[in-house]
């Protein structure tokens, strides 16, 4: 079946720290790949994606690569801000309508 | 351009209660989810529509959950008689399907008491 697995949290940093959230999937199809991300009350909000392997997505100063050799779409940002505190979802999609299959989630806090 | 919209956005009821959760989706986007979410957990699939269609509801529980989608557009689902492990954040989605992404609302957290 299909399945994401993703580092567990909390994740606490600084502002300014380097971030990475390692997400590695199973799938039986060829993917895509999402991380979104959902401030506290809201819904889940599209980050960014990718379509093919060796796709880079990025967005908000985020990005990710689809590494098919590794099953991995680890998320990176350089320096991050308070208000990237948030929980971290990473998501595949297969192709012809196949169900979005959710990771557990990553939270992440950061202080100023 | 709308997103999707859910109502209401909080509901408290008392066990065994009737509750429905409405999902007006993104104008065009053909396919339609329910997901579960509970408290520190990622989404959970109860259901999926193609237009009309129910194509997924293998993890529905169908002895107290059903859902509908008339006219292919917007839908509802309901949960009779609420038990209080059905307390979580119910989020609709809908996207344009074949692996694009999908878009959620603000979902609605039903707390039962």
């Amino acid at each position: 079946g299909n399945s994401v697995t993703q580092m567990e949290g909390p994740v606490t940093l600084s502002e300014e720290a380097f971030l990475t959230i390692n997400c590695t999937y199973t799938a039986t199809g060829y993917p895509s790949l999402f991380w979104y991300v959902q401030y506290p009350g809201e819904g889940l909000q599209l980050l960014l994606k990718a379509t093919k392997a060796d796709d880079k997505g990025s967005n908000k100063g985020f990005e990710a690569t689809y590494r098919k050799e590794t099953t991995s779409f680890h998320l990176e940002k350089g320096s991050v801000q308070v208000s990237d505190s948030a929980v971290y979802f990473c998501a595949l999609s297969i192709y012809y309508g196949q169900n979005f299959v959710f990771g557990p989630g990553t939270r992440l806090s950061v202080l100023p | 351009e709308a997103g999707v919209v859910q109502s209401p956005r909080y509901k408290i009821i008392e066990k065994k209660q009737p509750v429905a959760f409405w999902c007006n989706p993104i104008s065009g986007h053909n396919t339609l989810y329910w997901y579960l979410q509970n408290l520190g957990q990622g989404p959970e699939l109860l259901i999926r529509y193609e237009n009309e269609e129910a194509v997924d509801d293998s993890q529905l529980p169908k002895d107290r959950f059903s859902a509908e989608r008339l006219k292919g557009v917007d839908s509802t689902l309901k949960i009779q008689p609420a038990e209080l492990g059905d307390s979580a954040v119910y989020l609709c989605a809908s996207s344009l399907g074949d692996g694009r992404e999908a878009f959620f609302g603000q979902g609605t957290r039903l707390t039962v008491v």
